[in-house]
């Protein structure tokens, strides 16, 4: 089955612990990307990455890093967690960096820090 | 820069009514347009998008929307709702050059009532 897999599902973390979210698609995708969801604000964009080993900044990088050594993997990274960084995560990919190519959604990480 | 308005955060109806959620875009080069869905604990889906060739734009789950480039517009329908709608809609653009970047609107929570 197509997918795009997060994982952890949730997580309960504690004010400058780092951690790692991890993200992985099974359908070929070039472009990768990093959005996190707050309520009445929408989704923005943390990262984006248009192919290996190429990474570049979205709207709110600020606190995290991104690596993508493979093309299916694109881990999310938070070195010094803090609590305006608890938020909903979504990994999503497409075919291509092409504007109308379809992103597909993982299912989310729920992220609290304490 | 572009970006996208959804006129009400939450919208409520009746089982078999119309349903309306409105988008407006600002966009200074043409856009591309779409709808996303997102229920409970999932990610997000794809409901359409419009992608420059037909302004009518059919979707899933018998969703469509109109591109009004005049008013601005990319207004989602369905003419029936169903108990299964109910969840929350975001609209997004992108745009030539911007890579595969999805800008997105604050969302609008879909009630569907008895």
């Amino acid at each position: 089955e197509a997918q795009v897999t997060q994982n952890p599902r949730y997580l309960i973390t504690v004010t400058g612990k780092k951690l790692t979210v991890t993200c992985s698609q099974n359908m070929n995708h070039e472009y990768m990307s990093w959005y996190r969801q707050d309520p009445g604000l929408g989704l923005r964009q943390i990262y984006y990455s248009m192919n290996v080993e190429v990474t570049d900044k979205g709207d709110v990088p600020e606190g995290y890093k991104v690596s993508r050594k493979e093309k299916r993997n694109f881990p999310l990274i938070l070195e010094s967690p803090s609590p305006n960084q608890t938020s909903l995560y979504f990994c999503a990919s497409s075919l291509s960096s092409w504007p109308t190519d379809t992103q597909y959604f993982g299912p989310g990480t729920r992220l609290t820090v304490l | 820069a572009q970006s996208v308005t959804q006129l009400g955060s939450h919208v409520s109806v009746s089982e078999g009514a119309l349903v309306l959620l409105r988008c407006n875009y600002s966009s200074s080069v043409p856009p591309y347009l779409f709808w996303y869905v997102q229920y409970p604990n999932q990610g997000l889906q794809l409901l359409l998008k419009y992608t420059s060739a037909a302004t009518l734009v059919k979707g899933i789950n018998g969703f469509e929307a109109e591109f009004k480039k005049s008013e601005t517009s990319f207004h989602l329908t369905k003419p029936s709702a169903h108990m299964s709608d109910a969840a929350e809609y975001f609209c997004a653009v992108s745009f030539t050059g911007g890579g595969n970047k999805l800008t997105f609107g604050t969302g609008t929570q879909l009630k569907v009532e008895l």
